[in-house]
């Protein structure tokens, strides 16, 4: 049981470039959701996904597109990579968060650590 | 919308002392508050959490605090050890479930010197 997994690790990017990050759950969670750290910044949730074939923006979305592949699968997408996106991003998972009556922590990836120049 | 304010940024303290962690929130509606760890290079993990229908909780030697009047909740740490050293995150939200709108504090970097 990996729980969520993130790849890559490192990506370094030049200015305009584009990549996809991707993430994956085994945990049979319905909710994921992209965050990106910076110093001194916190977790900012950039969007998330309900469930399968639902998205929605965070709080910093501007730059960036998901997508639900399937059930397991939830990747990040930069069209065109700016200095500004350099980041460490964190995928995570949780329960059905809407319809439970229960607690429905995050868990996170091991994150990515984007550096774009 | 929410905003939830953390302090300190950083706290250094002697292996044995106690640590403590405050948050301030904006939003008197939010009811759910936790907390999170983060090791060095390592993913944030849960390690406690506690909602607006309960003042105080433990958990061996970390309990969380919560004064609704006054809008803030406090992390505190007792008897740390050297593997308590982290980032430590608070966040805040409506609901337990409302995981959408959870809102991080900016963290602090506890270390424990031996």
């Amino acid at each position: 049981n990996a729980g969520v997994t993130q790849t890559p690790k490192f990506q370094v990017l030049k200015t305009g470039q584009s990549m996809t990050l991707q993430c994956a759950q085994d945990m049979n969670h319905n909710s994921m959701y992209w965050y990106r750290q910076d110093p001194g910044m916190g977790l900012r949730l950039i969007y998330y996904s309900a469930s399968e074939g639902t998205t929605d923006k965070g709080e910093v979305p501007n730059g960036y597109n998901v997508s639900r592949l399937n059930k397991r699968e939830f990747s990040l997408r930069l069209e065109s990579a700016a200095p500004s996106q350099t980041s460490v991003y964190f995928c995570a998972s949780s329960e059905d968060g809407y319809r439970s009556s229960y607690n429905s922590p995050l868990h996170f990836g091991n994150g990515t650590r984007l550096t774009v120049t | 919308g929410e905003n939830v304010e953390q302090h300190p940024s950083t706290l250094s303290v002697q292996e044995g002392d106690s640590a403590v962690i405050k948050c301030t929130y904006s939003d008197s509606a939010s009811n759910y508050f936790p907390w999170y760890k983060q090791e060095l290079g390592k993913r944030p993990q849960l390690i406690i959490d506690i909602r607006s229908n309960v003042g105080e909780k433990k958990d061996q030697r970390i309990a969380v605090t919560l004064n609704k009047t006054a809008k803030h909740f406090s992390l505190h740490i007792t008897e740390t050890q050297p593997e308590d050293s982290a980032v430590y995150f608070c966040a805040a939200s409506r609901e337990p479930l409302d995981t959408d709108k959870l809102i991080f504090g900016t963290g602090t970097r506890l270390q424990v010197f031996p």
